[in-house]
């Protein structure tokens, strides 16, 4: 069930605007991320991922910026749309061998008409 | 992208029965799967990974007695929740690895999600 007091970071936007989602990681050897959308009631859906040796990545009204001397992640989406509101996760795979992605807490985005 | 189908997406079960949700790689093949559980308002635990032919390794804290996992082939495996008790009630999203881009490990594919509730 939910734990009690347990929230989301939640962030507003204006319908038009630029939104920036961040994502703090504790694990300096990890290699990989990905940023995925999550609708209510859905699984996740890729957006874009990065490699280390990368600080930013271009997509379709998306980036994704690495900063990996204070292990920080970031998401921007360009000229948001109501489709954009979801919950956003970044993972990260902890090192090269690593199977599994492990995800962080995730951030609501809702856009505001 | 590729396609991940899970079935059912909802499910309401009486307390002490079984169910199965089934993950099936629609067009391309799936080495490894993965099966999480998340809550209302929180991020997707990692249950077990799943590999193809062989048994599945657990996260610590998940009973494997709970929570059969079954991965036959390519393209399906199956989470069946033995003996549900509402406490088992949850959100279960699997993922799966595309075989070409497993040297890399990298992009999981998610299905759908299927809501369990125990009664």
């Amino acid at each position: 069930g939910e734990s009690v007091g347990l929230h989301l970071p939640t962030l507003s936007v204006q319908e038009g605007d630029n939104s920036i989602i961040n994502c703090a990681y504790s694990n300096s050897a990890s290699d990989y991320f990905i940023w995925y959308k999550q609708e209510s009631g859905k699984g996740p859906q890729f957006i874009i991922d990065i490699r280390s040796n990368m600080d930013k990545r271009q997509g379709q009204r998306v980036t994704v910026l690495l900063n990996k001397t204070v292990k920080h992640l970031s998401l921007q989406i360009a000229a948001t749309q109501p489709g954009d509101s979801a919950v956003y996760f970044c993972a990260e795979r902890l090192n090269k061998g690593a199977q599994k992605l492990v995800f962080g807490q995730g951030t609501r985005l809702t856009i505001n008409p | 992208g590729a396609v991940v189908s899970q079935h059912p997406s909802w499910v309401i079960c009486k307390s002490g029965t079984s169910v199965k949700i089934e993950c099936r790689s629609l067009d391309f093949q799936a080495t490894t799967m993965f099966w999480y559980r998340q809550f209302p308002k929180q991020s997707l635990m990692l249950m077990a990974t799943s590999n193809e032919g062989s048994k599945a390794t657990y996260e610590q804290g998940v009973e494997k007695d709970k929570f059969l996992i079954n991965h036959a082939s390519l393209t399906l495996s199956t989470l069946t929740v033995t003996s549900a008790h509402p406490e088992d009630s949850s959100f279960y999203i699997c993922s799966a690895r595309d075989r070409r881009t497993y040297a890399t490990n990298e992009k999981l594919f998610f299905g759908s999600g299927t809501q369990l509730s125990v009664l």
